[in-house]
This record gives structure tokens, C-alpha cells and sequence, in this order.
């Protein structure tokens, strides 16, 4: 079965600077997507990528899809309070209609 | 365009007991996926519907079943709850075309504990 692997489970950055996080997959991605979840609250959709070397941005924050090493990434600029949060990567292992996630990685933003 | 519905957002039940959870899709989307989502096992699939009929299964006991109606709201049962069941159970609503389809929206959840 397809596991995904995130890193850092958590990251703690000044308010400007900016941040990665990673989403590696053990399996061939055919669909990757990034949520972010406020704490107990439900998932909020940012992007899907499904193609390799696609790129997609949304305001400041940047994702990309590298196929041939199952892996994407995300990156915020210049970060925000209001980026902070969990954020999960998910893949859609080919033809079976859910989702898998990796265990999130937990934003913290400091003024 | 209304989010995904979840309700209740809030339940305490007791082992043993039995619990109904309700998710109203996105309307348009007729594909109704439940995910559980713990502390330890982070957000795992339980199972989807379409068109009223269970498409795809998680591994997760009998306890949990589900159904959909045929207008595509979604209901999930757990039978004699575990302290184990503990968690925020979460649907998402997806179309079943176009380019979008396989993006799943997410509900804000329906947080279960068990005593």
C-alpha cells in the first residue's frame, strides 16, 4: 500500500521568513494534494498536482511535483500568522477512489 | 455554493453505545468519502459512496457501516463504541467529472468521544 513520508512533522519559523515542507511518497504519484487544517477543524484544499514537474501557486504559497522522485513540496514566502496550521499531503493511489495522507507537519508562526 | 455539512459537530457517548453521524455533500457531488482522524493513526480512509452504493472499503471493523441516499447525504453508523473510537470523523464530497473530479472538500468534522 502507498505510504506517504512528511517532513518536518514540525516547524516553528519567524513571521517573514520563509519555509519548505515535504511530501515523499513510496509509491508512483498519480495525484498529489495538499490540505491545511486548522487544529480540530476540517481540511481546506490548496492545489493538486498530477503531472511531473508541475508547479502551482496559490497567493505565497508554491507547490511542486517531482515524479521521478515521488516527491512534492511546499513552499510559503514571506510567511504569515495566518499561514500557520497542519498541513497534510495526500495521494491518490491509482484507481482507488481515497485518499492516503501523510501525518502532517504543524506550522507554527512567531510575530 | 454551501461546504460539505457535518453534523453534529460535537458528540460524548459511552462504550457500547451506538452512534450516527451526517454528512451533507457539496450539492452537485455525488461521491461521499468518511475518513477517521486520531493522534496516533493520523487520517485514515473508512470508506466511500456513490450513487448509493459503497465503492470502496478502508480496514476498519464491521462496527463501522454506512449508507448514502439518493440525494447523495451521507449517514455513518459505529456500533458498540471503543474508547478506541475516540477521533474527528471527517467527510469530503468530490464530482464524479470533469477536471476537477478526483479533488475531495472536507467537512469541519464531527468530533466523537467516547467514555
Amino acid at each position: 500500500s502507498q505510504e506517504l513520508e512528511q517532513s518536518p512533522q514540525s516547524l516553528i519559523v519567524q513571521e517573514g521568513k520563509n519555509l519548505t515542507i515535504n511530501c515523499t511518497s513510496s509509491k508512483t504519484l498519480y495525484g498529489l494534494y495538499w490540505y491545511k487544517q486548522k487544529y480540530g477543524e476540517g481540511l481546506i484544499f490548496l492545489m493538486m498536482l498530477q503531472k511531473g514537474g508541475e508547479e502551482k501557486s496559490h497567493e505565497k504559497i508554491t507547490a511542486k511535483l517531482d515524479e521521478k522522485k515521488q516527491q512534492s513540496s511546499l513552499h510559503i514566502t514571506a510567511s504569515q500568522p495566518s499561514h500557520a496550521g497542519i498541513y497534510l499531503c495526500g495521494a491518490d493511489p491509482r484507481g482507488a477512489q481515497k485518499l492516503v495522507f501523510g501525518q502532517g507537519t504543524r506550522l507554527t508562526i512567531n510575530p | 455554493k454551501a461546504g460539505v455539512t457535518q453534523t453534529p459537530r460535537y458528540l460524548i457517548k459511552t462504550r457500547g453505545q451506538q452512534v450516527t453521524l451526517s454528512c451533507s455533500p457539496i450539492s452537485g457531488h455525488r461521491s461521499v468519502s468518511w475518513y477517521q482522524q486520531t493522534p496516533g493513526q493520523g487520517l485514515q480512509f473508512l470508506f466511500e459512496y456513490f450513487s448509493e452504493t459503497q465503492r470502496n472499503k478502508g480496514n476498519f471493523p464491521g462496527r463501522f457501516s454506512g449508507r448514502q441516499f439518493s440525494n447523495s447525504r451521507s449517514e455513518m453508523n459505529v456500533s458498540t463504541l471503543e474508547l478506541g473510537d475516540s477521533a474527528l470523523y471527517l467527510c469530503a464530497s468530490r464530482r464524479t467529472g470533469g477536471a476537477a473530479k478526483n479533488i475531495q472538500y472536507f467537512g469541519a468534522g464531527t468530533r466523537l468521544s467516547v467514555l
